[in-house]
């Protein structure tokens, strides 16, 4: 296990649902990231909040809210998705939130989304 | 633009052989280089990271090397493991930034 769980682990959902995904580290981080991966395309990143402030925005569209309510849980709240969402979401920890080598990212499983 | 290439897409090799993995990078100016391993279903666990002054980097049977002038890096995997039928990506982490990029990813399949 690295420390970072994420749940559910598969979600499917119309696109009128709303529904939430959650994780949580164990880890005693700071900065906590989302992630979207999709079929044969490389890691996007969606948020990152470091000490609970959101520290970026990667120009997510709103029917993903994301929320913040400490150090070592975050949500992405979905709402009105589009089948084109449908991908893995990963969520990862790290000890600070700058890219230089100490900062090493510690990733969930990610939860499988189907949007129908 | 900051661009990670990774080749091959894909490798399918017998077990207990070797193989190496490439990545040539963009990222500029330069902070590290992470190979992260991802199984399937499962999230990316890291592997190695090597900053500007490393040029080589082991994790068991796992040995990654930089070159930071050409700017490319290799995965080099010893007598592989069925274990290691995964893919493996390579990040590029730029100097004065928290943002990562990503490779696509080799999909490595290691066959009996």
């Amino acid at each position: 296990e690295t420390g970072v769980t994420q749940t559910p682990r598969h979600l499917v959902m119309g696109m009128t649902n709303k529904k939430s995904l959650k994780c949580e580290q164990h880890l005693g981080h700071n900065a906590m990231y989302w992630y979207k991966q999709s079929a044969k395309k490389p890691l996007e990143l969606m948020f990152v909040y470091n000490f609970k402030e959101q520290t970026e925005n990667n120009s997510v569209p709103s029917r993903f809210s994301p929320e913040c309510p400490n150090s070592s849980h975050l949500f992405l709240h979905l709402h009105t998705l589009q089948p084109e969402d449908s991908a893995l979401y990963l969520c990862a920890s790290s000890q600070g939130a700058s890219g230089n080598a100490k900062n090493i990212q510690y990733f969930g499983a990610g939860t499988r989304l189907s949007v129908l | 633009k900051n661009q990670v290439e990774q080749s091959p897409q894909s490798l399918i090799i017998l077990e207990g052989k070797n193989c190496t993995l490439q990545c040539n990078y963009t990222v500029s100016p330069f902070s590290n280089l992470r190979w992260y391993k991802q199984d399937t279903g499962r999230g990316p666990v890291s592997l190695t990271i090597m900053t500007f002054s490393e040029n080589t980097k082991s994790n068991g049977r796992y040995t990654a090397t930089l070159d930071a002038d050409t700017k490319q890096s290799s995965l080099h995997i010893t007598a592989s493991q069925l274990s290691d039928s995964a893919s493996y990506i390579c990040v590029v982490s730029g100097a004065g930034s928290y943002q990562l990029t990503f490779g696509k990813g080799t999909k490595l399949s290691v066959i009996p």
